[in-house]
């Protein structure tokens, strides 16, 4: 089974500062999906960005950017510009296939934004 | 945009009650999910379903069922409710391959007294 560790349960930044959550997964695979999701205290869970292993290109949205190391099975990212909007709980996940219970999801990070 | 609709967004139910839990998607999505969500365990996959009548156990379907009659449509069913099922509930959706985005309905906390 793959697994998705994401090692800060919480952090906080001041409003306006870069912010980076690390996401680290174990898994055998070599081609394989990687998401960030938002889910703000209003709980519906948004996705953020998406990266597919094949690309080595780092995904990018807009403030909203990741690292992906594929050799060290890393996924983090980071938030530039950190915005009041940006606080919420934001969960790692990882698909390999195979159906639904190929997605793994990591146990989230607590982002606060500090005014 | 992809809506995904859990009809209930906070419920109180009694230990030992029946609990229907509805989620409606209207973007046509083969896949539709159920996930439960505990502070500290991120989110659990409790049952999927990749098409109407199809389903499959996830990581922790003990104490639920589900019901798949129309493609929009994905219940999640508590047969018996106890109170370690007191949770946060997340329906979700997808088309087929799972590399998809996951869309996500806001989420039903259920309460078991």
């Amino acid at each position: 089974a793959q697994t998705v560790t994401q090692s800060q349960p919480e952090m906080s930044v001041q409003e306006a500062e870069t912010v980076t959550l690390s996401c680290t997964y174990d898994t055998s695979e070599s081609d394989y999906y990687l998401f960030w999701y938002k889910q703000p205290p209003s709980r519906q869970m948004i996705l953020v960005i998406r990266q597919e292993a094949y690309k080595q290109q780092n995904a990018t949205e807009n403030r909203f950017s990741v690292n992906f190391q594929k050799a060290a099975k890393s996924f983090s990212l980071k938030i530039s510009d950190s915005q009041l909007g940006d606080a919420a709980m934001y969960f790692c996940a990882f698909y390999s296939g195979g159906g639904a219970d190929g997605l793994t999801f990591g146990k989230g990070t607590h982002l606060i934004i500090q005014p | 945009d992809v809506k995904v609709t859990q009809s209930s967004r906070y419920l109180v139910k009694r230990t030992g009650e029946k609990v229907f839990l509805e989620c409606v998607q209207d973007m046509d999505h083969e896949n539709m999910f159920w996930y439960r969500q505990d502070p500290g365990l991120g989110l659990r996959l409790i049952y999927f379903s990749y098409d109407v009548k199809m389903k499959e156990k996830g990581d922790i379907p003990e104490g639920y069922s589900v019901s798949r009659e129309k493609k929009e449509r994905f219940s999640l069913i508590l047969e018996s409710a106890s109170t370690n099922q007191t949770s946060m509930y997340l329906c979700a959706s997808s088309r087929l391959h799972s590399g998809n985005t996951i869309y996500f309905g806001e989420g039903s906390w259920l309460t078991v007294v």
